[in-house]
């Protein structure tokens, strides 16, 4: 069975442009989550997405956005990039989290770097 | 909003002793409690997790503790490997993440 999938691994993108990340959860997977994982400060929540609605937001800008298609996968749009910006993006996925089925799947992530 | 401190931030331990790491919360209303175990290049995976109607679980070598009232909750490993080597993330809900321990197991 295939893990979740993260597309691409690595970008190199400069201050102010535009970046699209993507993901793939596990095959009957509805919930997607995106969390960003700069230098020392851990995981920091984003977006919950499930059944193609947003369910949560994190504490971040409005220029970070994404979506959930009807297949599930999702992606990742960040605006306006700043340097603070380059992080580890880490997707996961469970089936809908309800009691017994929180427990997340990670993808090994997009490495982003902002010059 | 919910806040998670995790301690220490840097641990190391030689082969066969025992490693604990501690968290504190601090919304009362969280239920859920899971720790990953993140090895360099890969995305976190979880080794154990606990609900908060429950104060104690076991697997193998690693067990999680929970203190409702105080708002904490610890992970402990037990003979510890080389292959423990790695970035421990605990978490109130699958949202509030803290900030990750490094933990190195020396032979």
């Amino acid at each position: 069975e295939a893990g979740v999938t993260q597309s691409p691994t690595h970008l190199i993108k400069t201050r102010g442009q535009q970046v699209t990340l993507r993901c793939s959860p596990i095959s009957g997977h509805t919930s997607v989550y995106w969390y960003q994982q700069a230098l020392g400060l851990g995981l920091q929540f984003l977006l919950w997405y499930d059944e193609g609605e947003e369910r949560n937001r994190g504490n971040f800008p409005p220029r970070f956005s994404g979506r959930q298609f009807p297949n599930y996968s999702s992606e990742l749009n960040v605006n306006a990039l700043e340097l603070e910006d380059s992080a580890l993006y880490l997707c996961a996925s469970n089936f809908n989290p309800g009691q017994g089925h929180e427990k997340l799947f990670f993808g090994s992530g997009t490495q982003l770097s902002v010059l | 909003g919910e806040n998670v401190e995790q301690h220490p931030s840097t641990l190391s331990v030689q082969e066969g002793d025992s490693a604990v790491i501690k968290c504190t919360y601090s919304d009362s209303a969280s239920n859920y409690f899971p720790w990953y175990k993140q090895e360099l290049g890969k995305g976190p995976q979880l080794i154990i997790d606990i609900r908060s109607n429950v104060g104690e679980k076991k697997d193998q070598r690693i067990a999680v503790t929970l203190n409702k009232t105080a708002k904490h909750f610890s992970l402990h490993i037990t003979e510890t490997q080389p292959e423990d080597s790695a970035v421990y993330f605990c978490a109130a809900t699958n949202l509030n993440f803290g900030k990750g321990t490094s933990l190195l197991v020396t032979p």
